[in-house]
């Protein structure tokens, strides 16, 4: 059984830099790809990236040009580094485990709500 | 990217009701296609995979069909506890994308 956790700071200004971690327990296998998905209020789920624990990494053009994920298999976690930070990006953060087949995520963080204001 | 596109957004049923949410991919996904279960403040739930295979633990009154750009998940027997949202999501490509949900509401 795996565990999720997220942490990072709940609020952040405009135009600064977003940083989240992902702790996780139990399995932290090659095979899996681990996730990004955030949410905003009220709203749908929008993936961010992916990164592999060997650090591959796929990621949504919509982010391309302002996230940065990163692995660290020592400590078992990942992180996701978002910068240019506007009102837009206001949502709950969902770290996930991305299976390999049809990129379904099997398990998830309880998630992090972060607010984007001055 | 490939779209997904769910109908309805919403629908309201009741205890006992055989429930429909359709998801309709831009292009061609093959059976690609996975199905989360989301209740208020909660993660989403994986409920079925590669368009109709039962997640662990899940109930056998959710059944997933479909392939290529149309899918279907059915609830057979509306159940108090699965008043919740539902989204597909497609994993055809590297880059995942969602249906937008469908709120399913007690009638």
């Amino acid at each position: 059984q795996v565990h999720l956790q997220e942490s990072g700071p709940k609020l952040v200004k405009p135009s600064e830099t977003l940083s989240l971690t992902c702790s996780v327990s139990g399995s932290f296998m090659s095979t899996y790809y681990w996730a990004w998905i955030r949410q905003p209020p009220g709203k749908g789920l929008e993936w961010i990236g992916a990164i592999s624990s060997s650090g591959s990494t796929n990621y949504n053009p919509a982010f391309k040009s302002r996230v940065t994920l990163s692995v660290d298999t020592s400590r078992t976690q990942f992180s996701l580094t978002l910068t240019s930070l506007t009102a837009a990006d206001t949502a709950m953060y969902y770290c996930a485990r991305q299976r390999d087949y049809s990129s379904q995520f099997d398990s998830w963080g309880q998630g992090t709500l972060v607010t984007v204001s001055s | 990217d490939i779209q997904m596109t769910q109908s309805p957004s919403s629908l309201s049923a009741s205890v006992g009701d055989r429930v429909t949410i359709s998801c309709r991919a831009s292009q061609n996904i093959n059976y690609y296609l996975n199905w989360y279960q989301q209740k208020p403040g909660k993660a989403p739930k994986l409920l079925i995979y590669v368009a109709s295979t039962l997640s662990s633990g899940v109930p056998s009154r959710f059944s997933g069909s479909g392939s290529g750009t149309d899918f279907t998940l059915t609830i057979s027997g509306l159940q108090p506890e699965d008043f919740a949202s539902y989204y597909c999501q497609q994993g055809s490509t590297t880059e995942v994308t969602f249906g937008g949900g469908t709120k399913v509401e007690i009638k």
